[in-house]
């Protein structure tokens, strides 16, 4: 099946720093998320890419979708205390018309492992 | 109101037990998902079900059984717990879009 590697898989760094992550994948997707989790809490969603080779930026976050299809990146500006969490990526097939044949790839996200960050005020 | 919750967030049982995890959302989203997470090992997906009629296995369903009782509610069974299903476990809906939308979680320990 698919499988996404994320690394770095903790980071430690001082406040102010910007923040470099990213996921591979072996096998391409249609559509790349980021998600940040805080402790006790679900994850939330932090920026969507739709297109190979798309740059979106969401304030001091900025993502890419590779343009293999197979990879993605995303970095963190000038990181202050509240960016502390971890950060995972998640690739997703194009949603086609699915069968009830069970098994299609199609709708599901794969998740990356995750990137724990730690900030030192 | 949370668009997505669960009940109950935290869970303590033991082996053998038959637990049910519930799931609500006031989204109007079709698709639900379960999840687990355990640490170093990001989401793995346990079921999902893109409408009422629907359920699919996900990567990880032996031990479990879901219900999905209505557009709005999605439950996710151990029909008999073990230790090693001690986790956070989440639900998720999503739209066409493929952006899913997580609920809390609830922590299970099994003893």
């Amino acid at each position: 099946g698919q499988q996404l590697n994320q690394s770095p898989q903790s980071m430690f760094i001082q406040e102010g720093e910007d923040v470099s992550m990213n996921c591979t994948s072996s096998s391409i997707f249609n559509t790349w998320l980021w998600y940040k989790q805080e402790p006790g809490e679900g994850p939330v969603l932090l920026i969507a890419l739709y297109k190979a080779g798309e740059l979106t930026s969401n304030g001091r976050l900025t993502a890419q979708f590779g343009i293999t299809r197979k990879d993605s990146f995303l970095n963190i500006s000038a990181s202050i205390p509240s960016d502390v969490g971890i950060y995972f990526c998640a690739g997703q097939l194009s949603f086609q018309p699915y069968t009830n044949a069970g098994g299609t790839s199609y709708g599901k996200l794969t998740f990356g492992q995750g990137t724990i960050l730690t900030v030192h005020p | 109101d949370a668009d997505v919750t669960q009940t109950p967030r935290n869970r303590i049982t033991k082996t053998g037990k038959r637990i049910m995890l519930e799931c609500s959302q006031t989204k109007g989203h079709d698709r639900m998902y379960w999840y687990r997470q355990d640490p170093g090992l990001g989401l793995r997906l346990i079921y999902y079900s893109f409408d009422v009629k629907d359920i699919n296995k996900g990567e990880i369903s032996d031990g479990y059984s879901v219900s999905r009782q209505a557009q709005a509610k999605f439950s996710l069974s151990l029909e008999s717990a073990i230790p090693n299903q001690t986790a956070l476990y989440f639900c998720a809906t999503s739209d066409p879009l493929a952006e899913q939308f997580f609920g809390p979680g609830t922590r299970l320990t099994v003893l």
